[in-house]
């Protein structure tokens, strides 16, 4: 075990690329979440997924952006046509499922130029 | 809206003194409470919880909630310039996680 495994790490883009994320989590951690944290921020809820199923989404995630979860195992997320306000870490989590404690994966670094 | 409070600091303290981080939260409904420290550049690492009002101890980290007061605090004993870092705090309440902006320590040699 481990731990949450996040990939790519740093991600250079142009504005208006698409880009892709994606999280591993702790092997018998079903529910995953989806951050995203800027300098000086904590980290903002992005979604919820518990098993395959999306329960919550934050309603400041634009339509530019979607996460799935397939198989309830490993969760991506996308980004469309960035901007470059979409620069900054993408952090993935995970919980057990009766846990309340979420741990953090390495993050992604996005860069939108 | 579930919110959390933090001095964003920074707070500086000599190695060896105690330090003292603090946090407000505006949701009576929230069930835990969280700190994680996070190096520059670096993503959160998972400190200690608490969910009973009172101290909760592990080494050098004590954590205290006053649920009546919407209050959480963290003292780290014996500080050490490895504890240099930004301290977040979070709340949990129907399955979301919500974190304030983060307190930033110094621990001078």
């Amino acid at each position: 075990d481990t731990g949450v495994s996040q990939d790519p790490r740093h991600k250079i883009t142009k504005r208006g690329q698409n880009v892709t994320f994606r999280c591993d989590p702790i092997s018998e951690h079903n529910r995953l979440y989806w951050y995203r944290q800027t300098l000086g921020q904590g980290p903002e809820f992005l979604t919820y997924f518990q098993n395959e199923a999306q329960l919550e989404k934050s309603r400041l995630l634009s339509d530019r952006f979607s996460a799935e979860r397939p198989k309830g195992s490993f969760s991506t997320l996308e980004i469309q046509r960035t901007e470059q306000g979409d620069s900054a870490m993408y952090l993935c989590a995970s919980s057990r499922p009766s846990g309340n404690t979420i741990y953090f994966g390495e993050g992604s670094w996005l860069t939108v130029v | 809206q579930k919110e959390v409070e933090q001095n964003s600091g920074p707070l500086s303290v000599p190695e060896g003194a105690i330090a003292s981080l603090n946090c407000t939260y505006s949701d009576r409904g929230s069930q835990s409470f969280f700190w994680y420290r996070q190096y520059s550049g670096k993503s959160p690492e998972l400190i200690m919880f608490i969910y009973s009002n009172g101290d909760k101890e592990d080494g050098r980290f004590t954590a205290q909630l006053n649920k009546a007061s919407q209050y959480v605090s963290l003292l780290i004993r014996d500080s050490q310039p490895s504890d240099s870092a930004t301290y977040l705090c979070a709340g949990y309440t129907g399955n979301q996680f919500y974190f304030g902006t983060g307190t930033s320590l110094t621990v001078i040699p």
